[in-house]
């Protein structure tokens, strides 16, 4: 099994639904986030989360929101989608007591919003 | 704020030939770390290379090496004698810690001709 598991892999919205992404990761990991992709833009982060208690938002928070449910889960959700939303989705765990790569992936979500 | 700046947007070489990504960060942080990531056309992110503000030794990891200036802020990527399956995006990333978040740039994407 992966280290960091998103659900689901591919995905196919309508305008105005609502859509939920989840991760789950087995790495023990402190810290969570959700990234998004677009060709051109790279990585922008989205959302972050250093502990159950603590949810941050990064810089293009604005249509999403998360859910720190256990250390191992952490979700995005779109509440109303919009074709401006489709894109890759990562999400990502760090500790800084990994010292050999510090940050985990999972494989991502595609995300396309009709 | 922090800042990763990847001017090379597309490369394209033949197969044997040298290509150098271009990397120019930006941070008001004196203790930083700098990563390279490769996504290949499957999508998934793959760690390439770690490293901190305070180790300017340049790396060779087989046809991978890099070069780190402080002096430029630079973190450039060069691929020798490059292969078909080096065509991937290529992605370089800051951050102010081994676990904190990642700043990325908008990725390279290089393309290796038979």
């Amino acid at each position: 099994d992966a280290d960091v598991t998103q659900t689901p892999r591919n995905r196919i919205t309508k305008t105005g639904k609502r859509i939920m992404l989840e991760c789950s990761q087995t790495k023990g990991h402190d810290r969570m986030y959700w990234y998004r992709q677009d060709p051109g833009l790279g990585l922008r982060l989205i959302y972050y989360s250093f502990d159950v208690k603590d949810i941050n938002k990064g810089e293009i928070s604005d249509g999403y929101s998360v859910s720190r449910q256990a250390q191992a889960k952490f979700s995005l959700s779109l509440e109303s989608a919009i074709p401006n939303q489709t894109a890759l989705y990562f999400c990502a765990t760090s500790d800084n007591r990994d010292r050999h790569y510090g940050y985990t992936f999972g494989s991502g979500t595609r995300l396309t919003v009709v | 704020a922090q800042k990763v700046t990847q001017a090379q947007t597309e490369i394209s070489v033949v197969e044997k030939e040298d290509v150098t990504l271009d990397c120019v960060y930006e941070t008001r942080d004196t203790t930083y770390y700098l990563f390279w990531y490769k996504q290949p056309p499957s999508g998934e992110l793959v760690f390439l290379i770690r490293r901190n503000s305070f180790d300017e030794q340049n790396e060779i990891s087989g046809r991978y090496s890099w070069n780190f200036q402080k002096s430029t802020s630079s973190f450039n990527f060069t691929i020798t004698a490059s292969q078909v399956v080096d065509s991937a995006v290529y992605f370089c990333a800051l951050s102010r810690s081994n676990d904190y978040k990642l700043s990325f740039g908008a990725g390279t994407t290089v393309t290796v001709r038979a």
